[in-house]
């Protein structure tokens, strides 16, 4: 089955450090997703890639696409204490008009102010 | 209530009861999904409904059976439980996709969790 090799699995860094967590896979996906996950929470969407070789921002974080289709990574800069939680990355692929995600282990991110 | 919704939060049962995991969505959408989170591994998709009919069964176990009575509306029936089924149960929304090559944001509620004795 499809698989997604997430690293790292945790990161313990410092207010106001770059983190940076990448994403491997073996099968080529549609569209590439960065998920956080809060405790108690479910994970929110934080960027979405659609081509490859993008490389996309949102506020403190970059992501980019893979040009093969099968790796993505995601970095954020300067890091801030609710920047701590659990980070996801997701596959995209399409069955019967509905689409499926595959996600990755997570990284969890711990932060020492 | 706004987004999606699940109840109940948290639930422990044992493995001779029978329980229903309840989802709402607030938001309009048309597809909806169960995913398993357990400890130390990737969340796991377990059904897909489009259009409240089921295009996806991951694979998974009788024990567990979904029920989609409107595009609203998503339940899980638990029966006769294991202790590794002890997990955090997601329930997700989107609108669904008529093509490839786009995306639909998937928005997920904050999970039931799921503890059989």
């Amino acid at each position: 089955g499809q698989q997604l090799n997430q690293s790292p699995q945790s990161m313990f860094i410092q207010e106001g450090e770059d983190v940076s967590m990448n994403c491997t896979s073996s099968s080529i996906f549609n569209t590439w997703l960065w998920y956080k996950q809060d405790p108690g929470e479910g994970p929110v969407l934080l960027i979405a890639l659609y081509k490859a070789g993008e490389l996309t921002s949102n506020g403190r974080l970059t992501a980019q696409f893979g040009i093969t289709r099968k790796d993505s990574f995601l970095n954020i800069s300067a890091s801030i204490p609710s920047d701590v939680g659990i980070y996801f990355c997701a596959g995209q692929f399409i069955i019967q008009g509905a689409q499926k995600l595959v996600f990755g282990q997570g990284t969890r991110l711990t932060i020492n102010p | 209530e706004t987004g999606v919704t699940q109840t109940p939060r948290h639930l422990v049962m044992g493995m001779t009861n029978k329980k229903s995991l309840k989802c709402e969505q607030h938001l309009g959408h048309n597809a909806m999904y169960w995913y398993k989170q357990s400890a130390k591994k990737p969340l796991e998709l377990m059904f897909v409904y489009s259009l409240e009919e089921r295009v996806e069964n991951n694979s998974v176990p009788s024990r567990f059976s979904p029920e989609c009575p409107n595009s609203s509306h998503l339940f899980l029936h638990l029966h006769t439980l294991q202790p590794e089924d002890s997990a955090l149960y997601l329930c997700a929304s989107s609108q669904d996709l008529l093509f490839a090559g786009s995306y639909n944001e998937q928005f997920f509620g904050p999970g039931t969790r799921l503890t059989v004795l």
